[in-house]
């Protein structure tokens, strides 16, 4: 069965710009959730959606947006892009949604704002 | 609020040795528990996760962890560490009903050969 897909791997912006990136979830995975990575703050949730619904948001401002498509694919976008966002987006697909199941990482899209 | 702590930023130990990482959770109710590992340029990876019931959880790759709830820890440990374990470790607490993971800081472990 073929893994969390994340695409592109690599992207580079320069400020003000707006970005799209992409989730391919494991085949049956309804569940996906969204991350940021950076050095200074770590992994935080972004949002998960389920059956095309945002179930839960973090704490980011919005300019951080995203949705899912019947298929369950998931795509986020960053508009006006900062220096500070500048980090690596992991995505994560689950077959459910109660927190037991296990979340499956993708290998990030790694963004990199000039 | 919700948090987690790993109180150890780098840790190096030698091939062979054992191996502890450290975490303490804030959380309200009973957390859903969990450790994973990121390789550079990769994903992150469950290790095992803690739900209910035995406080010892069995993982892949030879990893354990025990929560202990009067000490709000669940720390992680391996026997005899491999030089192959060099990576990032994460603890994360998930409140239950959400996929919602909160992440610690994370330990970077060296294994020396």
């Amino acid at each position: 069965k073929a893994g969390v897909t994340q695409t592109p791997r690599y992207l580079i912006k320069t400020r003000g710009q707006q970005v799209t990136l992409s989730c391919s979830p494991i085949s049956g995975h309804r569940s996906v959730s969204w991350y940021q990575q950076t050095p200074g703050q770590g992994l935080q949730f972004l949002f998960e959606y389920f059956s095309e619904t945002q179930r839960n948001k973090g704490n980011f401002p919005g300019r951080f947006s995203g949705r899912q498509f019947s298929n369950s694919r998931s795509e986020m976008n960053v508009s006006t892009l900062e220096l500070g966002d500048s980090a690596l987006y992991l995505c994560a697909s689950s077959s459910g949604t109660s927190g037991h199941n296990e979340q499956f990482f993708g290998p990030g899209t790694r963004l990199t704002v000039l | 609020a919700q948090s987690v702590t790993q109180p150890d930023i780098h840790i190096t130990v030698s091939e062979g040795a054992s191996l502890e990482l450290r975490c303490n959770y804030s959380y309200g109710a009973t957390p859903y528990l969990f450790w994973y590992v990121q390789s550079p340029g990769q994903g992150l990876q469950l290790l095992l996760k803690y739900f209910s019931g035995d406080t010892l959880v069995q993982g892949i790759k030879g990893f354990e962890a025990e929560f202990k709830r009067s000490q709000s820890s669940f720390n992680l440990r391996k026997p005899s560490v491999h030089w192959s374990d060099a990576a990032e470790y994460f603890c994360a607490v998930g409140p239950g009903g959400y996929n919602k993971l909160i992440f610690g800081a994370g330990t970077r472990l060296a294994v020396h050969p």
